[in-house]
């Protein structure tokens, strides 16, 4: 059965801190990985895909772990605006039903 | 930019009756998919087409059909509502062919209520 874990948090963070979370997935067979947003009440937008060699996007960092079958999410001087649901998403690269969402992490950051 | 819209934000219906979600995406992508949202439960797929007069069953088709008579439209049918389908129901769309894997550009939502 493929899964994808996430803590749902909420991760309560100060204006400007780090923060970080993880991702872990059950079927050792997934290709891609990506990061998506949700803002409350709209709908998910991509944040970042995860390659194998670590990205960065700015302030946000993706890493991925294939050994442990984890993937992470750094945001580093984190802004008000950071404050949303992060989802985790892993695929098995056969099309759309090796799409698997996490149920997502929910982030506040505090003035 | 990628446009997905639907039909409704906020939707209210009985118990038994018929209801359509309408779908529309204006960047001639190849795939469409219906998801819904519930609190606990996350992104779960109902149906998903590649392509025109396609469609195939997700991870909880029950309760649901959908249509594609057009490339940039797939409606999701609810034949007869039922309350445990209240829900938020997403639309997306991505560009790639079947086989592939490819950033999914979702809508603003529906969210229904099944009285």
């Amino acid at each position: 059965r493929k899964e994808v874990e996430q803590d749902p948090g909420p991760f309560n963070v100060p204006e400007g801190a780090t923060v970080a979370f993880n991702c872990t997935y059950s079927n050792s067979a997934s290709q891609s990985f990506f990061w998506y947003r949700q803002d409350c009440r709209k709908e998910p937008k991509l944040l970042m895909s995860v390659y194998s060699s670590g990205n960065e996007d700015g302030r946000f960092t993706a890493q991925l772990n294939r050994a442990s079958q984890y993937i992470s999410l750094l945001i580093r001087d984190s802004k008000l605006s950071d404050s949303a649901t992060y989802l985790c998403v892993v695929s098995l690269g056969g099309g759309a039903d090796g799409l698997t969402f996490g149920k997502g992490t929910h982030l506040i950051i505090q003035p | 930019d990628v446009k997905v819209t639907q039909s409704s934000r906020y939707l209210v219906k009985r118990t038994g009756e018929k209801v359509f979600l309408e779908c529309v995406q204006d960047m001639d992508h190849e795939n469409m998919f219906w998801y819904r949202q519930d609190p606990g439960l996350g992104l779960r797929l109902i149906y998903f087409s590649y392509d025109v007069k396609m469609k195939e069953k997700g991870d909880i088709p029950e309760g649901y059909s959908v249509s594609r008579e057009k490339k940039e439209r797939f409606s999701l049918i609810l034949e007869s509502a039922s309350t445990n389908q209240t829900s938020m129901y997403l639309c997306a769309s991505s560009f790639l062919p079947s086989g592939s894997t490819d950033t999914q550009y979702f809508g603003p939502g529906t969210r229904l209520t099944v009285l």
